[in-house]
């Protein structure tokens, strides 16, 4: 069975610096990918994700992740941090062929001090 | 106007009382999902459709029920609500013919048993 594990519940970063929020999955077959964000008060907005090709993904807001296959990681980046980047942040896998679902991980809340 | 709806959005209630969670979705998604959301335990599933006439349990379907009346609606109940079913409830679509699975979220519903 998939899993998935994010390393710090909390995050805290500076405005304009990196951002670097870790995945890292279990499974047994090649997986697809997924980071979600939920900003304060509203549901999860898909922020990436991972199928096949590119190892490098990009997605909205100027966040990117990179799948390593031999670490088994999918950690989320952002060379500088806005304030509005505040929220909490979702890694999700599912495999491929496999089951439909998803599995997420427990959350990073990431904040942004100014 | 949103793709996937959530009624209510707050719900207080008391123990024993009979609860349903209720979700709209114009999307034309033929699957449909209700996870729980607990801080520091991420999203967890707690009943999948993949059409009309398919229901599955997820991992904690205890306690939950479920009714799909049509591929727009996915009804979730308590039957008989209990203080630790107090929690952030989530329902999401996805496109089971494409997408890799990508499942877009509701707005959420804060439900609080006394």
């Amino acid at each position: 069975a998939q899993s998935v594990t994010q390393l710090g519940s909390h995050v805290s970063v500076s405005e304009g610096a990196l951002v670097l929020l870790r995945c890292n999955y279990s499974s047994s077959v090649p997986p697809y990918l997924f980071w979600y964000v939920q900003y304060p008060n509203q549901g999860l907005q898909l922020l990436l994700k991972y199928t096949t090709g590119a190892t490098l993904v990009k997605g909205i807001n100027g966040f990117e992740a990179e799948f390593k296959k031999s670490e088994t990681s999918f950690h989320l980046t952002k060379p500088s941090a806005h304030m509005s980047d505040a929220a909490e942040y979702f890694c999700a896998v599912r495999t491929q062929g496999g089951s439909e679902k998803l599995v997420f991980g427990k959350g990073t809340k990431l904040t942004v001090n100014p | 106007d949103a793709d996937v709806t959530q009624t209510p959005r707050n719900r207080i209630t008391k123990t024993g009382k009979r609860i349903m969670l209720e979700c709209s979705q114009t999307k034309g998604h033929d699957r449909m999902y209700w996870y729980r959301q607990d801080p520091g335990l991420g999203l967890r599933l707690i009943y999948y459709s993949f059409d009309v006439k398919d229901i599955n349990k997820g991992e904690i379907s205890d306690g939950y029920s479920v009714s799909r009346q049509a591929q727009a609606k996915f009804s979730l109940s308590l039957e008989s609500a209990i203080p630790n079913q107090t929690a952030l409830y989530f329902c999401a679509t996805s496109d089971g013919g494409g997408s890799y699975n990508e499942q877009f979220f509701g707005p959420g519903t804060r439900l609080t048993v006394l």
